[in-house]
């Protein structure tokens, strides 16, 4: 069964541009997650989507944004980027059984310049 | 946001020793804790998923705890090995929140 997959894993943006990272992830899981990291601090919750639906949306500006498609691939964008967020991005999947167990990918690692 | 601390920060020990890190949150809304590991250059892996005050949980050589009356959850390696270099991360899923809090982990290196 593949795991989840995330592209890019890396990528190089100046400030003020745009950015749209993917996320596949284990088929027959329909819940995504998107958290990002920065060095000293633990994963920070984006946002979940849920049979297409933003489920939650954790504490971040207006610019990050995403959604999910039929096929439960997700997106992330970042607007007008901002040095700060250069960060690892990490996609998770959840799949039907009760624990809540998340599947990670490896990430998008994201540099601002 | 909730506070999710984990402690040491990080820890070096050497192959063969037994050690424990701590997780500790908020007792209220607790619904899960969970634990990953997370190994350089891959992606974070689940340990456990605990539930219940008073759950142990065991794979292998590691084994979890959880208090959550006094919100704190430990994890222990029992003979570490070199393979087990890696950070581990606790996270709390709260009533009514499908999104983990995580804490910022402990690194552990396990010295051959």
């Amino acid at each position: 069964k593949a795991g989840v997959t995330q592209t890019p894993r890396y990528l190089i943006k100046t400030r003020g541009q745009q950015v749209t990272l993917s996320c596949s992830p284990i088929s027959g899981h329909r819940s995504v997650s998107w958290y990002q990291q920065t060095p000293g601090q633990g994963l920070q919750f984006l946002f979940e989507y849920f049979s297409e639906t933003q489920r939650n949306k954790g504490n971040f500006p207006g610019r990050f944004s995403g959604r999910q498609f039929s096929n439960s691939r997700s997106e992330m964008n970042v607007s007008t980027l901002e040095l700060g967020d250069s960060a690892l991005y990490l996609c998770a999947s959840r799949g039907p059984a009760n624990t809540g167990e998340l599947f990670f990918g490896e990430g998008s690692r994201l540099t601002v310049l | 946001i909730l506070n999710v601390e984990q402690s040491p920060q990080s820890l070096h020990v050497q192959e063969g020793d037994s050690t424990n890190f701590t997780c500790s949150f908020p007792s209220s809304n607790f619904y899960a804790l969970h634990w990953y590991r997370w190994e350089t250059a891959k992606s974070p892996e689940a340990l456990f998923v605990m539930t219940l005050n008073g759950d142990e949980k065991k794979k292998g050589r590691i084994s979890a705890t959880l208090n959550t009356k006094e919100g704190y959850s430990y994890l222990y390696i029992k003979g570490s090995q070199p393979e087990d270099s890696a950070t581990y991360l606790c996270a709390l899923r709260q009533t009514g929140a499908n999104n983990l809090f995580f804490g910022t982990g402990t690194r552990l290196t396990v010295i051959p």
